[in-house]
């Protein structure tokens, strides 16, 4: 079945510490996000790419970097310069190109990360 | 930029009762409209999407919205809520060549 596989599912890092979570997708979508979620403040966009080798800063990137060296994969990178970085975070996909018509919006989402800063 | 506001934060309900959940955005032109649900532990999933035509538009589990153009508004109706559909609700918002924008999300708690 196609879907997007995230992992770890739970991570927990030390301060001080880069975490780097996976997201794999087999839907052949051109465009990829990272999301992160937070109680009661819905999503924010992190990062997108809409093309291999090419990505975007989202509403809230500071402190993460992402890399999309193959369509199929878009790790994120939580660096330590993120002051807060416990929350869970959600990858998705979409058809087209942000700025296409093929791009409805629609995204397929992962089953997410946890990420924990002890 | 875009904004979408759902009026809700917290939304508790009996069996039975009906359900509606506010949905505002600000964008003046075209846009896509999306419902997506998070039941508890699972991943986030589609509900319901409106591109065009019938301004009212069915998805999955008996939901339904409605798009009133003249009030910016996309607000998610169901007529007999269940214990099943405890979940938190996010409405998002496509336009032109921004970014999708999702709101702050509604938790829906159903009593038995």
């Amino acid at each position: 079945d196609g879907g997007i596989t995230q992992s770890p599912k739970y991570l927990f890092r030390k301060e001080g510490q880069n975490v780097t979570l996976s997201c794999e997708q087999n839907l052949n979508h051109d465009a990829m996000y990272w999301y992160r979620q937070d109680p009661g403040q819905g999503l924010r966009l992190i990062y997108y790419s809409q093309i291999v080798n090419d990505f975007q800063k989202g509403d809230i990137a500071e402190g993460y970097s992402v890399s999309r060296e193959k369509k199929e994969s878009f790790p994120l990178t939580v660096t330590s310069a993120q002051k807060n970085p416990t929350a869970f975070y959600l990858c998705a996909s979409s058809r087209g190109f942000a700025s296409g018509r093929s791009n409805t919006g629609e995204l397929f989402f992962g089953e997410g990360s946890r990420l924990t800063v002890l | 930029a875009q904004s979408v506001s759902q009026h809700n934060h917290h939304v508790i309900l009996s069996e039975a009762a009906s359900l509606e959940l506010g949905c505002n955005y600000s964008y003046g032109g075209t846009v896509n409209l999306f419902w997506y649900v998070q039941y508890p532990g699972q991943h986030l999933q589609l509900l319901l999407k409106y591109f065009s035509g019938d301004p009212l538009v069915k998805g999955i589990k008996g939901f339904e919205a409605e798009f009133i153009k003249s009030k910016f508004s996309f607000n998610l109706r169901k007529p007999s809520v269940q214990w099943s559909d405890t979940a938190e609700y996010f409405c998002a918002v496509k336009a032109g060549s921004y970014q999708l924008t999702f709101g702050k999300g509604t938790k829906l708690s159903v009593i038995p």
